[in-house]
Formats: C-alpha cells, sequence, structure tokens
C-alpha cells in the first residue's frame, strides 16, 4: 500500500531556530514530491516540487531533499520566523507517471516570537 | 490571476439536502481536481478532470457525490442527499499537465450536514 507518513504531528520552535521536516513513502517508485503550505482556514500553497531525477529544491529560506533509496524527503527552514506558522504537508506521485498525489497528515509548526 | 475560486466559502445544510459547490480554475490550466480533507482521513482525491473530461472518479464515495465540468472555466461538484458525514473541507485545485507541474489549491468550501 502506497502510504505517506509525516513525524513529528506538531512541533514548537523559538523563533530563529533552523528546523527541518520529515516525510517518509512507502515505495521508492516515485514520480514527484511536492511540499505544501496549509494556514488555518486556507487552502494549500505549493512550496516546492522535486522531480524524481532530483536531489533537492530551493526557494529563499526553504530547502527540500529527495532520497528515494531511503523513501524519505526533508523540508528544511533555515531561521525560522512566526510567520512560517503553518501546517506542512508533504505529498507524493508514485508511479512512472504522474498520478494521483498522496498526502501525508502534515506538520503543525507553530515558531514562538 | 486571481487563482482558483471555490463558493460557497461555508455552507450549512440539513440532512437529506442537496449541496452543490462550484470552482472556477486557473485560466490556461488543463487539470481540476476535487479534493476532500477531513481530521480522521486527511485529504482525499475525490475526481479528476482532464480537458474537461472526467479520468478518475475511483475517489468518490458513493452515488450521492456526482461531478461536472461543463467547460474549461467552470465545474460543480454536487452531494445530494447530503449526510453528516460528508461535513468536510472540500477543495478544488488545478493545473497545466497534472501531477506532473505544481498544483493550485484554492481556499476550500467548509461544509456542515446537520
Amino acid at each position: 500500500k502506497q502510504e505517506v507518513t509525516q513525524i513529528p504531528a506538531a512541533l514548537s520552535v523559538p523563533e530563529g531556530e533552523n528546523l527541518v521536516l520529515n516525510c517518509s513513502f512507502t515505495d521508492s517508485a516515485i514520480y514527484n514530491l511536492q511540499w505544501f503550505r496549509q494556514d488555518p482556514g486556507k487552502g494549500l500553497t505549493s512550496l516546492l516540487l522535486i522531480q524524481s531525477s532530483q536531489r533537492e529544491q530551493t526557494s529563499g529560506r526553504l530547502n527540500a531533499s529527495l532520497d528515494k533509496s531511503s523513501g524519505r524527503s526533508t523540508l528544511y527552514i533555515a531561521a525560522s520566523q512566526p510567520g512560517d506558522s503553518a501546517t506542512y504537508l508533504c505529498a507524493v506521485s508514485f508511479g512512472t507517471g504522474a498520478n494521483n498525489l498522496f498526502f501525508g497528515t502534515g506538520t503543525r509548526l507553530t515558531v514562538i516570537p | 490571476d486571481a487563482g482558483v475560486i471555490q463558493s460557497p466559502r461555508h455552507e450549512v445544510t440539513e440532512m437529506g439536502q442537496e449541496v452543490t459547490l462550484r470552482c472556477k480554475p486557473i485560466s490556461g490550466h488543463d487539470y481540476l481536481f476535487w479534493y476532500r480533507q477531513t481530521m480522521m482521513r486527511g485529504l482525499e482525491l475525490l475526481i479528476y478532470f482532464n480537458n474537461n473530461v472526467p479520468i478518475d472518479d475511483s475517489g468518490m464515495p458513493e452515488d450521492r457525490f456526482s461531478a461536472k465540468m461543463p467547460n474549461a472555466s467552470f465545474s460543480t461538484l454536487k452531494i445530494q442527499p447530503s449526510e453528516p458525514r460528508d461535513s468536510a473541507v472540500y477543495f478544488c485545485a488545478s493545473s497545466f499537465g497534472g501531477y506532473g507541474n505544481t498544483i493550485y489549491f484554492g481556499e476550500g468550501s467548509w461544509l456542515t450536514v446537520v
């Protein structure tokens, strides 16, 4: 069964800390992996998209890595800010073609001023 | 662009009533997705369209749910009759090229069936 897991479910850090969010998936045959951010009462905003052939993607203070062999991805947030507080979801498209996205249940991040 | 637009944002209805959720995708996008989010099950794909044609509706929970996309700029998700267990946030999303590219989500329709 294809599953995506995110641990921990919640994380609190003081402002300014660097932090890592984890995502694991059960099948190494993936097409791509996306990280999303969801603010309370809002939709999902795509942060980074990593294709199967890539090892990492960077956008500003965010860096996402992909290790297919171990079935893991990490989202690194540098110099965290209170505005980073949100739920972060990992989503994986399995197989050789882009098909359904399987979402993790997310990590709720709180950055304390 | 205004992004993916959904309406209504909030809906409270009585069990047995018909509910229609609406979505306007981003102009030029050829894929449209309907997702449902609950605390228990997280985000689940209900159905998706490519060029207005339904491709995969295996996630539609039962016959009470139906979705249409009459043209490239409009889609509806209908629940008839509604039940309390349908209470959830329903998201519409669109993309150009499907899951191979960035998916853009609307802000969701928060449905409560009492």
